[in-house]
């Protein structure tokens, strides 16, 4: 049971590059989610989704684009990278009924120069 | 709005000494409050939550609604125990849109 996977660990972008994270959980979890960590700003929420078919903006969704494939996957675009964007990205999952618990990724180190 | 504000950066303590790291939060429905820990070079995983009400490695957490306060305890700190902290708010029922505080980075010293 390998709980939630993202790929890649690390990358590194060009500014103006294009990429997408990829996240998929084998936990049968309705809800997923994107952050980014940065020192001394926590965890912010980018997008998330409340289930399959659905997606909303979290707390920073600018400059970044998300899918929900199906059920197990939820990708994150960045279409246009920028230094800003530089950070550790985290994507999560979570199920009704289990009081809440986030499963999380190992987590993306992306960086962008 | 959800909101949680971890008020220190670093907490350090030398081992056997009471922790205490402080989470306050603002919501207008009925919260549920959990704490995440992440340890060195490990994902981030749930330490505990506040419906449980139950003690892992030693730590405790009290929900105080009169005081929107979640803070975590533990009454002697172990090596082990240096991590970041995160304090995380969701709501009752329905849907959980988790919002993360700023974390506080515990550290032990021997």
């Amino acid at each position: 049971n390998a709980g939630v996977t993202q790929t890649p660990k690390f990358q590194v972008l060009k500014t103006g590059q294009s990429m997408t994270l990829q996240c998929a959980q084998d936990m049968n979890h309705n809800s997923m989610y994107w952050y980014r960590q940065d020192p001394g700003m926590g965890l912010r929420l980018i997008y998330y989704s409340a289930s399959e078919g659905t997606t909303d903006k979290g707390e920073v969704p600018n400059g970044y684009n998300v899918s929900r494939l199906n059920k197990r996957e939820f990708s994150l675009r960045l279409e246009s990278a920028a230094p800003s964007q530089t950070s550790v990205y985290f994507c999560a999952s979570t199920q009704l009924g289990q009081g809440g618990e986030a499963f999380f990724g190992q987590g993306t180190r992306l960086t962008v120069v | 709005a959800q909101r949680v504000t971890q008020p220190e950066k670093l907490l350090s303590v030398f081992k056997g000494a009471p922790v205490e790291l402080k989470c306050n939060y603002s919501y207008s429905g009925s919260p549920e409050l959990f704490w995440y820990v992440q340890y060195s070079r490990q994902r981030l995983q749930l330490l505990l939550r506040h419906i449980s009400r139950e003690s892992i490695k030693g730590f405790t957490a009290d929900l105080n609604k009169g005081e929107t306060s979640f803070h975590l305890k533990k009454p002697f700190a172990q090596e082990e125990d240096s991590a970041m902290y995160y304090c995380a708010l969701g709501r009752d029922t329905g849907f959980q849109k988790l919002v993360f505080g700023t974390g506080t980075r515990l550290l032990v010293s021997p």
